[in-house]
């Protein structure tokens, strides 16, 4: 079956632009999670949601990050303002409750200039 | 702070020989444990876990063990074989929020045939 899907693969942009992430989970699954992985790093946990809901948003680094989503399925991972230390591959996973086992997509990498 | 360490950037070993990657954590609330594994261009991969309450836990030639007095774990990979070759990391979670999980920052490693 489809594992979990992430548009664009690449994102290039310009300081102070703002940019869209997309994240489609796995069918099924009610848990979402958002990570940021710096060169070097580490994922580091940005956001997870249950259902439509943020369970938890506590490692969105500043107010310029947001996500939704909206249906309980598809997620957005919108940053406003770009900045050049946004520079990173940004990660979603989906998993079928909290509990269950993480299932990673293939990351989107966005580099802003 | 680093609450997950990963204090070997690299590790390499020789096909059909043992492979031990540690980890050290410093949260105390953290109760369950993870390792991935994640190629390149590719998202991490869940590989195998442990649960506090247990020390060992074995899954074919992967076996995870956990010392909690040390705050320490470490994965046992037996016989090591050339597809093993990746980067490997250990994760953490506290059962308060097992949505969020903090991760290592890796360690490679290489299999020579």
């Amino acid at each position: 079956g489809a594992g979990v899907s992430q548009t664009p693969s690449n994102k290039v942009t310009e300081k102070g632009k703002y940019v869209e992430l997309r994240c489609d989970p796995i069918s099924g699954h009610t848990a979402l999670y958002w990570y940021r992985q710096s060169l070097g790093q580490g994922p580091e946990f940005l956001i997870y949601f249950q259902g439509t809901g943020a369970a938890d948003d506590s490692g969105l680094p500043n107010d310029r990050f947001f996500a939704v989503r909206p249906e309980g399925s598809v997620s957005t991972l919108k940053i406003q303002r770009t900045e050049r230390g946004d520079s990173a591959v940004y990660l979603c996973a989906s998993s079928l409750t909290v509990a269950d086992t993480q299932y990673f997509g293939p990351g989107t990498r966005l580099t802003v200039l | 702070d680093q609450q997950v360490k990963q204090n070997s950037p690299s590790l390499s070993v020789q096909e059909g020989r043992i492979s031990i990657l540690n980890c050290d954590y410093t949260n105390s609330m953290f109760d369950y444990f993870l390792w991935y594994k994640k190629y390149p261009a590719e998202g991490p991969t869940f590989l195998i876990s442990i649960s506090s309450i247990k020390d060992k836990n074995e899954d074919g030639r992967f076996t995870v063990f956990l010392n909690k007095s040390a705050k320490h774990l470490s994965l046992h990979i037996v016989p090591s074989q050339p597809g093993d070759s990746a980067v490997y990391f250990c994760a953490a979670s506290a059962g308060t929020n097992a949505g969020k999980s903090t991760f290592g920052d890796g360690t490679t490693l290489t299999v020579k045939p």
